[in-house]
């Protein structure tokens, strides 16, 4: 069965640092998200992604985050200046329709601590 | 902005025994999504309805649009349903998820 894939499953950083969170979507679909649920607390929706653009993001995607399609089949989300309360779990998902209309498929998660 | 509600936070059942999680939300929605989520972290899309009723295996989501409310049906509960189950909800022409906080799911043999 399809199945989306994220790297890594644990990355820990120091405070201040990049990091560069990927996913490898299902290969037929077109609809991408980042989701990240901090500890205890519930899932927050950060970004959808579409026709290679943003098509929503909320408040908390902030200019510390971007999202990219690099090369057709990756889709990642960077983080430009780790702080701690940026250590979370980051899920990503695709669906073939957007997420009104289709079905969502996540990734394992990955986890990032921020020193 | 849209809350969404789900009730009860814990549950534990017994091994066989029927069970109902809730979700309440505050404005119209386009759809409405049953996610589980495993103790190791993975989140598994159970349903997605914007209407009516939709059952696979022992699972049963229905949801009534008048009332803003969404029910989320075990049959004959087992231990490997164990896990957070989660209601989360999308805007008319929106790709934003909004996420309840998620029902914690016991099932003792």
């Amino acid at each position: 069965e399809p199945e989306v894939t994220q790297t890594p499953s644990h990355q820990v950083t120091q405070m201040g640092q990049e990091v560069i969170l990927r996913c490898v979507p299902i290969s037929n679909h077109l609809y991408f998200y980042w989701y990240r649920q901090i500890l205890g607390q519930k899932v927050e929706f950060l970004v959808s992604f579409y026709n290679n653009e943003i098509s929503e993001k909320s408040e908390i995607f902030d200019d510390q985050f971007s999202v990219e399609r690099p090369d057709g089949s990756n889709f990642t989300l960077k983080i430009r200046s780790t702080k701690l309360e940026d250590s979370a779990m980051y899920f990503c998902a695709s669906s073939e329709d957007g997420a009104n209309t289709g079905e969502l498929f996540f990734g394992e998660g990955s986890r990032l601590t921020v020193l | 902005k849209n809350e969404v509600e789900q009730s009860p936070q814990n549950l534990t059942a017994q091994e066989g025994e029927f069970i109902t999680i809730n979700c309440s939300y505050s404005v119209g929605i386009s759809a409405l999504h049953w996610l589980q989520q495993h103790p190791g972290g993975g989140i598994v899309s159970l349903f997605m309805l914007s209407s009516g009723k939709k059952k696979h295996g022992r699972l049963i989501a229905t949801i009534n649009i008048q009332e803003k409310h969404s029910s989320l049906h075990i049959t004959a509960s087992h231990p490997r349903d164990s896990a957070v189950y989660i209601c989360a909800i999308s805007g008319a022409g929106s790709y934003q998820l909004t996420f309840g906080k998620g029902t914690k799911l016991s099932v003792i043999p």
